[in-house]
């Protein structure tokens, strides 16, 4: 059973860098089957994407967060890590990782998710 | 970027009523690429619907989607205690992912 998990620091600091890494265990993420991806989800709000990639193509970014945003990938351990620079508090939020079906584009598992706070 | 707008924001009904929830997108989306997800509160969405109108694995029959184009529905036949939660529609293109902002079905 492919399970997912997020993990980092509960608290970021305004202006500093915000890191989060996904564990995958039960599949690998090397599969051509699945893009690998971040979600956000600010308090009581809606879903935000922030980026995915396959691990044999291309990674992909929200354009809203471009500038601030690398997803990294670590095979040897079957992560994959979330690096958000320059935060501020309208980066609160709840962030998931999710395993996205190539083709069809959707997003059929979820970690548990993990929050996120931006504060001094 | 396609922009998806759910409506009603919120559905008031009872149980054993029947939902119709609106997905419209700004401009013409691959039916293959369209989904809707549950959410529960404090819980990660959990996916319903694939390429507008599969059913995923473990989905009740209750649960349905149709449309194309930019018109999406996801219909719920009878709701049940456990239906009464947050649903989102999401769709890819262009090399991206954007989700509606959701619609909230409520114990009338």
């Amino acid at each position: 059973q492919l399970q997912l998990q997020e993990s980092g620091p509960g608290l970021v600091k305004p202006s500093e860098t915000l890191s989060l890494t996904c564990t995958v265990s039960g599949g690998s993420i090397t599969s051509s089957t699945y893009y690998w991806g971040w979600i956000r989800q600010p308090p009581g709000r809606g879903l935000e994407w922030i980026g995915s990639f396959l691990y044999s193509g291309s990674t992909y970014y929200n354009p809203s967060l471009k500038s601030r945003v690398t997803i990294s990938v670590d095979t040897s351990s079957n992560q994959f890590s979330l690096r958000l620079t320059s935060v501020t508090a309208a980066d609160t939020a709840v962030y998931y990782c999710a395993r996205i079906y190539n083709h069809y584009y959707f997003m059929d598992l979820w970690g548990k998710g993990t929050t996120v706070t931006v504060s001094s | 970027e396609i922009l998806l707008t759910q409506s009603p924001g919120t559905l008031s009904l009872s149980p054993g009523e029947g939902a119709t929830l609106s997905c419209r997108a700004s401009q013409s989306v691959t039916s293959r690429y369209l989904a809707w997800y549950q959410q529960k509160p404090g819980q990660a969405p959990r996916l319903l619907i694939y390429g507008a109108l599969s059913r995923a694995t473990g989905i009740p029959d209750r649960f349905s989607g149709s449309g194309s184009g930019t018109d999406f529905t996801l219909t719920i036949s009878r709701l049940e205690s456990e239906d009464f939660a947050v649903y989102y529609c999401q769709q890819y293109g262009n090399s991206t992912w954007t989700f509606g902002q959701g619609t909230k079905v409520e114990i009338k």
